[in-house]
């Protein structure tokens, strides 16, 4: 199975900071790589998809990218609205798998 | 709207069976793959089983295979997780999510989730 290493496993950040967060496979993956969003008792938002894209209505402040098989998320200008879980995800063959999870929190 | 609806969830006693069921609506069910993802209590995400677009092909989680069986009705849009022999381990928000094909796509739309747990 391909490992999905997810870091860090919490962040505490202010209102207006930029955080970045990791995710890194245990083999390549090309780009087949997605990160979601999650809240409470919801359901996990698409974010990004290939590596890249950012899904339709997401906006711009979610950025990612890519070196190898590292990967990072990165949230510019925080909001309330985006402390949340993020987890990052492989479909590049099954089992697919996910990252830990990081949690973001308010400083 | 694109919508994804669990249900079928419940508490049930370990060995015990359950069926979760997934209604779609707002797209065209039959042309997306579509998965099983689960959340034990506090953890993160695991992903459970996968259904091509036809019903064609599937593939499970090495710890489920030979316990659960997916499958879909493309006329009634509804995808189905027949979940037998059920343990501890099993208890969690069991979600479906479409994918745009069986291999290579990422999982865009999910459901709200259905709660399973296995409890004496």
């Amino acid at each position: 199975d391909i490992q999905m290493t997810q870091s860090p496993s919490s962040l505490s950040a202010s209102v207006g900071d930029r955080v970045t967060i990791t995710c890194r496979a245990s083999q390549g993956i090309s780009n087949y790589l997605a990160w979601f969003q999650q809240k409470p008792g919801k359901a996990p938002k698409s974010l990004i998809y290939a590596a890249y894209t950012l899904q339709t209505g997401v906006p711009s402040k979610f950025s990612a990218d890519r070196s190898g098989t590292e990967f990072t998320l990165t949230i510019s200008n925080l909001q309330p609205e985006d402390f949340a879980t993020y987890y990052c995800q492989q479909y590049s063959g099954y089992p697919y798998t996910f990252g830990q999870g990081t949690k973001l929190e308010i400083k | 709207q694109v919508q994804l609806v669990e249900s079928g969830g419940g508490v049930v006693q370990p060995g015990r069976s359950l069926r979760l069921s997934c209604a779609a609506s707002g797209f065209t069910f039959s042309s997306y793959a579509m998965h099983w993802v689960r959340q034990a209590p506090g953890k993160g995400l695991e992903w459970v089983a996968v259904m091509s677009y036809d019903g064609s092909e599937e593939d499970y989680k090495d710890s489920v295979k030979g316990r659960f069986t997916i499958s879909r009705d493309n006329s009634k849009n509804t995808l189905s997780l027949q979940m037998n022999s059920l343990g501890a381990e099993d208890t969690a928000v069991y979600f479906c999510a479409r994918s745009r094909n069986y291999n290579f796509y990422n999982m865009d739309v999910w459901g709200q989730g259905t709660t399973v747990t296995v409890s004496s």
